[in-house]
């Protein structure tokens, strides 16, 4: 079956620009998760939903990030007046319905700020 | 300070060897352990899990052992195959429903 599927794979953007990011977890999967893996790093969480809603944004590293989720499927991470340290491999995961079900990885968006 | 990721330690086997892949966790609250093999330009891929009243599990060519005294996880793969090399992380579940908490992660390189 499919699994998680982002895009863009890349994305280039100047400093100051907008930028979204779009995850399509597996299907019927209730638990997503938006992480950040900055160059030779470990991942670092930002955010997780339980279908619509968000009880844990505590990794969002500043109000510049959001995140929404609609129809308990599709989520978009969306990162206003970008910085250059913004620059980072954005992962998404979802789970069957979050706690200790395994999380299943998408391929990662590779965001660049120029 | 530094950054220990731009450092990530290097474990290199032969082919055909055994590889033990080692991790420290923080939190002694954690109670579910997971690794992830990550392959160049992909995103992390399950591995192996184990909950908290375990000490050993084993899957197919991998073993995770947990030794909850000294907070500390290792990954075991026998055989070890070129197909193997990755980066390895590990990660913990401090809370139910909640965030992995992942570790810097290994650099496995197997040699032919």
């Amino acid at each position: 079956g499919a699994g998680v599927s982002q895009s863009p794979s890349n994305k280039v953007t100047e400093k100051g620009k907008d930028v979204e990011l779009r995850c399509d977890p597996i299907s019927g999967h209730t638990a997503l998760y938006w992480y950040r893996q900055s160059l030779g790093q470990g991942l670092e969480f930002l955010i997780y939903f339980q279908g619509n809603s968000a009880p844990d944004k505590s990794g969002l590293p500043s109000d510049r990030f959001s995140a929404e989720r609609t129809g308990g499927s599709v989520s978009t991470l969306t990162i206003q007046r970008t910085q250059q340290e913004d620059s980072a491999v954005y992962l998404c995961a979802s789970s069957r319905r979050g706690g200790r079900e395994t999380q299943y990885f998408g391929p990662g968006t590779r965001l660049l700020v120029l | 300070g530094e950054s220990v990721g731009l450092h990530l330690p290097t474990l290199s086997v032969q082919e055909g060897d055994n590889s033990i892949i080692n991790c420290a966790y923080s939190n002694s609250a954690s109670d579910y352990f997971i690794w992830y093999k990550q392959e160049s330009g992909k995103g992390p891929q399950f591995i192996i899990d184990i909950r908290s009243n375990m000490d050993k599990r084993q899957g197919q060519r991998v073993t995770v052992l947990l030794n909850k005294t000294v907070k500390h996880l290792s990954l075991q793969i026998a055989a070890t195959q070129p197909g193997d090399s990755a980066v390895y992380f590990c990660a913990e579940n401090p809370e139910y429903g909640n965030k992995l908490v992942f570790g810097a992660g290994t650099i496995l390189r197997v040699k032919s």
